[in-house]
């Protein structure tokens, strides 16, 4: 089975601070995404990683920044956490793609910057 | 970016009811996905169909990816209280390796026991 492990399953930062938050997955897939996910609004795309220190921008990348320095891991970086970055979020891993698109997700950071 | 239209946004029936819920788009997708979230998790991958027409069950739950290639719908016969969470339908669109998904917005479900 796949598995999708995230660093911390709760964390409350306080404006301005630097967050790290850290996704590893055990099954060596080349794409890794990450998430932010709000009530109404589904999953939105913040970056992905198709290859070790490859990132791309999703659909809402703005105050967001991403490290992939190994393939097994993928952070995501908050440089200076705003109230609005409250939210959970979540890390998929997939693999090379084709003919599978399957995105297999970690269990969630639910961040609170207060 | 764009999301998929996914309805009803909430549902709250009997244990024992079937339900059904669906995805449409504007786009052709190559890829249907659905997806389950229980309170506080993360999604866990419930179906996925590759084919347009393509009909897959698994257990109680069966969906189908539209002919027009446009939609899916997801059903879960008879229901019981652990079907509780949020269900999300995922599509991809267009060609090359690209994995990004589309998600709908959610059909939170409720079964009263």
């Amino acid at each position: 089975d796949v598995k999708v492990t995230q660093s911390s399953r709760y964390l409350v930062k306080r404006t301005g601070e630097k967050v790290f938050l850290e996704c590893v997955q055990d099954m060596d897939h080349e794409n890794m995404f990450w998430y932010r996910q709000d009530p109404g609004l589904g999953l939105r795309l913040i970056y992905f990683s198709y290859d070790v220190k490859m990132k791309e921008k999703g659909d809402i990348p703005e105050g967001y920044s991403v490290s992939r320095e190994k393939k097994e891991r993928f952070s995501l970086i908050l440089e200076s956490a705003s109230t609005n970055q409250t939210s959970m979020y979540l890390c998929a891993s997939m693999g090379a793609g084709g003919p599978e698109w399957e995105q297999y997700f970690g269990p969630g950071t639910r961040l609170t910057v207060t | 970016g764009q999301q998929l239209n996914q309805s009803p946004q909430s549902m709250f029936i009997q244990e024992g009811e079937d339900v059904s819920m669906n995805c449409t788009s504007s786009s052709i997708f190559n890829t249907w996905l659905w997806y389950k979230q229980d309170p506080g998790e993360g999604p866990v991958l419930l179906i996925a169909l590759y084919k347009a027409g393509e009909l897959t069950s698994n257990g109680r739950l069966t969906a189908q990816f539209g002919i027009t290639r446009k939609d899916s719908f997801l059903n879960i016969s008879a229901s019981i209280p652990s079907d509780v969470g949020i269900y999300f339908c995922a599509g991809r669109k267009g060609s090359g390796n690209t994995g990004k998904l589309i998600f709908g917005q959610g059909t939170t479900l409720q079964v009263k026991p």
